[in-house]
């Protein structure tokens, strides 16, 4: 079991690129989400989906897109990346628990950089 | 307006002392609540959650939590400290029936000195 991964770990953007980062999950999980990190600012929730087919926005989802055809994948596009998009970016899957929701697993997490 | 709240930034501790990290909570209902920490440059791991029963809860590494519903806290508390435990901790909250909508505090930096 792999768990979340994500790639790339790093990557450097200019102003206006596009770029899709990727996220993968080999734990049957449907939930999926993604957070960037922001010093003093904890996570936030950028969108996420309770399946494939399924997506929703959560609390920042403004230049991001996501969609989810798989119950594995879930890529989140920077349609035209901003200096305010550096962040660290992970990726979580869960899986609904009899009690709601289960715990979140964390990927290792993708460090952007926007000049 | 719904938050969670970690009112200690930084917190320094020495080795074998004990350590409590706050954490509160404003929403109408009772969240499924969690304690997370975060190693640097590495993801999150979980600690413990509560979801209901036993207000305490045990979790790995020797860290405990108490959920308090009359003052909206969910602190985490180990009676030692190690001198790995130096991480950045996180509260966080999930909504009952929203999916999986999780809610995060801003963390508290935990350094540990000999």
């Amino acid at each position: 079991n792999a768990g979340v991964t994500q790639t790339p770990k790093f990557q450097v953007l200019k102003t206006g690129q596009s770029m899709t980062l990727q996220c993968a999950q080999d734990m049957n999980h449907e939930y999926m989400s993604w957070y960037r990190q922001d010093p003093g600012m904890g996570l936030r929730l950028i969108h996420y989906s309770v399946g494939a087919g399924i997506t929703d926005q959560g609390e920042v989802p403004n230049g991001y897109n996501v969609s989810r055809s798989t119950t594995e994948d879930f890529p989140l596009r920077l349609l035209s990346a901003a200096p305010s998009q550096t962040s660290v970016y992970f990726c979580a899957s869960t899986r609904p628990g009899t009690s709601g929701t289960d715990t979140q697993y964390f990927g290792p997490g993708t460090r952007l950089t926007v000049l | 307006a719904q938050s969670v709240t970690q009112p200690d930034i930084h917190i320094t501790v020495s080795e074998g002392a004990s350590l409590e990290l706050r954490c509160n909570y404003s929403y109408g209902a009772t969240p499924y609540l969690f304690w997370y920490v975060q190693s640097p440059g590495q993801g999150l791991q979980l600690l413990l959650k509560y979801f209901s029963g036993d207000t305490l809860v045990q979790g790995i590494k020797g860290f405990e939590a108490e959920f308090k519903r009359s003052q909206s806290s969910f602190n985490l508390r180990k009676p030692s400290v190690h001198w790995s435990d130096a991480a950045e901790y996180f509260c966080a909250v999930s909504l009952p029936n929203t999916g999986n909508q999780f809610y995060f505090g801003t963390g508290t930096s935990l350094t540990v000195i000999p």
